[in-house]
């Protein structure tokens, strides 16, 4: 099965930059998403790793490491609007299901 | 519409009742799924749909929840003598699963609140 821990909560400035961890475990890996989840809303992409290294897509870029299971979401120039929970999810070996870890709560504050 | 329509947006039972919520994914998504998010948690996969294969059931709590997908496109999902634990917000989404991003799009949910 799948496996994944990502931290409860996090608070950044406005304008500043963050890194959100998600280490998760996985018996076959067939890629690492990250999705925005703004409170009373439905989940939106964000991003999806499958080899390592960064990828980067505008304020937000995505860093996977296959061998230690490791992935990061790095927000820059933190915006009032980037407060939300980011979801890190894995998809089960063999198929396409995916397993959601239980999301990280970012608050920006001024 | 242009996106994933589930329906109804809210739903307030009485304990014992059955539900039904529904989603309508994109038009040509072959791959639909059910997760449940109860209030402050993750996303708790229920049933994965794709294509005509037989779906992942592996998900659902217990067998008081049942879905089915028919013609390839709309989904129901049934809660059989609800509890207050079921009390949640449902969540559908669906896939095209061209390439290999596996993009899902959500619905906006079905919220339900078990008295």
């Amino acid at each position: 099965g799948q496996n994944i821990d990502q931290p409860t909560e996090m608070t950044a400035t406005e304008g500043a930059i963050v890194q959100i961890n998600c280490t998760y475990q996985t018996s076959g890996f067939n890629g690492l998403f990250w999705y925005q989840q703004h409170a009373g809303e439905a989940p939106t992409f964000l991003s999806y790793n499958v080899l390592d290294g960064l990828e980067e897509k505008g304020r937000f870029s995505s860093f996977l490491s296959r061998s230690k299971g490791y992935s990061y979401l790095l927000l820059k120039e933190l915006q009032m609007k980037d407060s939300a929970s980011y979801l890190c999810a894995v998809p089960g070996a063999g198929s396409y299901q995916l397993t959601f870890g239980k999301g990280t709560k970012l608050s920006v504050i001024p | 519409g242009a996106g994933v329509s589930q329906s109804p947006s809210n739903k307030v039972t009485e304990k014992g009742k059955d539900v039904e919520l529904r989603c309508d994914p994109i038009s040509g998504h072959t791959a639909l799924y059910w997760y449940r998010q109860s209030l402050g948690q993750g996303l708790e996969f229920l049933i994965y749909f794709q294509g005509n294969s037989a779906p992942d059931k592996s998900g659902l709590p217990s067998d008081r929840f049942s879905a089915e997908r028919t013609g390839g496109s709309v989904s129901t999902l049934t809660i059989q003598r609800t509890q207050q634990e079921d009390s949640a917000v449902y969540l559908c989404a669906s896939a095209a699963r061209r390439g290999n991003t596996g993009e899902l799009f959500f619905g906006e949910g079905s919220r339900l609140t078990v008295l």
